[in-house]
């Protein structure tokens, strides 16, 4: 329950087009599954999260889906917009006392 | 406090010195956790307290490297005999009970340079 595999590494889209980043765990017990947001030289911020028992949770432009079938959960980003730009990361909260961060993705909005 | 408080922002030391880090996170949250962040890259759990629990030391990556949480509350983080691969942020993190499924509050980091 300690891997947690987040894609891509970086990603560059245009201002207004849609952005996705994928996590994959391993454990099969997670039950919560958030994403954090992490501007240049900020500390980690909580954006949005979801639990088992629901698919998709939507917050203005930001939603998380996620597949427990396939033990994937995906970040959506729509309209993006340049205060978007920052390195997002997922989290395996698959044991408690140790919550394992993704490696992260660093986002770019092209003007 | 209103939220995580860290210090120092920054500390620059000599290779093979000692350094402290503190960590005063917020108040009545009984998980605190220590993640290291080298430049451009993840965070990597170091280690994590739970109220008066033993605490999960499994990140540390040498025993060069020790933490204290005393009273249930401000944390130390402490680095013997400093090396350069030593620098990096180290970041804290508070959650209200640690038991998962939480929101972790972050602390703004402690910059660490090893010359």
């Amino acid at each position: 329950g300690e891997n947690v595999e987040q894609h891509p590494s970086t990603l560059s889209v245009q201002e207004g087009d849609s952005a996705v980043i994928k996590c994959t765990y391993s454990d099969s017990a997670s039950n919560y599954f958030p994403w954090y947001k992490q501007e240049l030289g900020k500390r980690p911020q909580l954006i949005i999260d979801i639990r088992s028992n629901v698919g998709e949770k939507k917050d203005q432009r930001i939603a998380v889906t996620l597949n427990k079938t396939a033990k994937h959960f995906s970040l959506h980003i729509t309209e993006t917009q340049p205060e978007d730009s920052a390195v997002y990361f997922c989290a395996d909260y698959s044991s408690a006392s140790k919550i394992i961060f993704g490696s992260g993705t660093r986002l770019s909005i092209r003007p | 406090g209103a939220g995580v408080s860290q210090s120092p922002s920054n500390k620059v030391t000599e290779k093979g010195k000692d350094v402290e880090l503190r960590c005063d996170p917020i108040s009545g949250h009984t998980a605190l956790y220590w993640y290291r962040q080298s430049l451009g890259q993840g965070l990597e759990f170091l280690i994590y307290f739970q109220g008066n629990s033993a605490p999960d030391k499994s990140g540390l990556p040498s025993d060069r490297f020790s933490a204290e949480r005393t009273g249930g509350s401000v944390s130390t983080l402490t680095i013997q005999r400093t090396q350069q691969e030593d620098s990096a942020v180290y970041l804290c993190a508070s959650s209200q009970t640690g038991t998962g499924r939480e929101k972790l509050f972050f602390g703004s980091g402690t910059q660490l340079s090893v010359l």
